[in-house]
């Protein structure tokens, strides 16, 4: 079984521009769960997933990014446009499908992709 | 809200010698908690994880956790460290939102292993 991949591995960008990150989840996942690593800082929720739907956007931090998961498959992280402080390392994670508040939803795991380093220069 | 707190941001150790991470969490109610490990140029790695029972945890490559609630504590621990060791550990901690998982991580420990 494939795990988490993300697309591409690092990007290199100016300020201004655009970029958009792909994650393709484990087959099957219905949950897909985007964070960000800012250098030094901890690992931070953006958004959550179940199919295609927006579960939990809380952590996104500004309308220059947006995110989308046309069909409930791949999902792409859009910044438009990029800013200094946007750079950092970029982590997708997936989940099996569960009913929401089941136990089996709540203590299922996160696999996690590789990750995407962005620098804005 | 849930925080964790990794306070060493560095440790080294020597080859063959015990290993201790230390994490801390801050939740009003008992969370479920996990070690992930990154190693260079690869994804978040599931060490183990605590969700209720047995307070101490079990996880792949030899790694072993226990989780305190006295002491809001869930420390990492290796009794003999390999050098493919050497990599970032992340405590994380995983709270009902919405009624599906959301994931809060501390800032990480770099474990440097030398010869």
């Amino acid at each position: 079984e494939a795990g988490v991949t993300q697309f591409p591995s690092h990007s290199v960008i100016e300020k201004g521009q655009t970029v958009t990150l792909r994650c393709d989840p484990i087959s099957g996942h219905d949950n897909l769960y985007w964070y960000r690593r800012v250098m030094g800082k901890e690992i931070k929720f953006l958004l959550h997933f179940v199919k295609e739907s927006k579960q939990d956007e809380s952590g996104m931090p500004n309308n220059r990014f947006l995110a989308e998961r046309t069909g409930g498959t791949y999902s792409t992280l859009k910044v438009q446009p990029a800013e200094l402080e946007d750079s950092g390392v970029y982590f997708c994670a997936s989940s099996r499908r569960g009913t929401s508040g089941s136990h089996k939803t709540l203590t299922d795991t996160q696999y996690f992709g590789p990750g995407t380093r962005l620098t804005v220069l | 809200a849930q925080s964790v707190t990794q306070p060493d941001i560095h440790i080294t150790v020597s080859e063959g010698a015990s290993l201790e991470l230390r994490c801390n969490y801050s939740y009003g109610a008992t969370p479920y908690l996990f070690w992930y490990v990154q190693s260079p140029g690869q994804g978040l790695q599931l060490l183990l994880k605590y969700f209720s029972g047995d307070t101490l945890v079990q996880g792949i490559k030899g790694f072993e956790a226990e989780f305190k609630r006295s002491q809001s504590s869930f420390n990492l621990r290796k009794p003999s460290v390999h050098w493919s060791d050497a990599a970032e550990y992340f405590c994380a901690v995983a709270v009902n939102s919405g009624g599906y998982q959301k994931v809060t991580f501390g800032t990480g420990t770099k474990l440097q292993v030398i010869p």
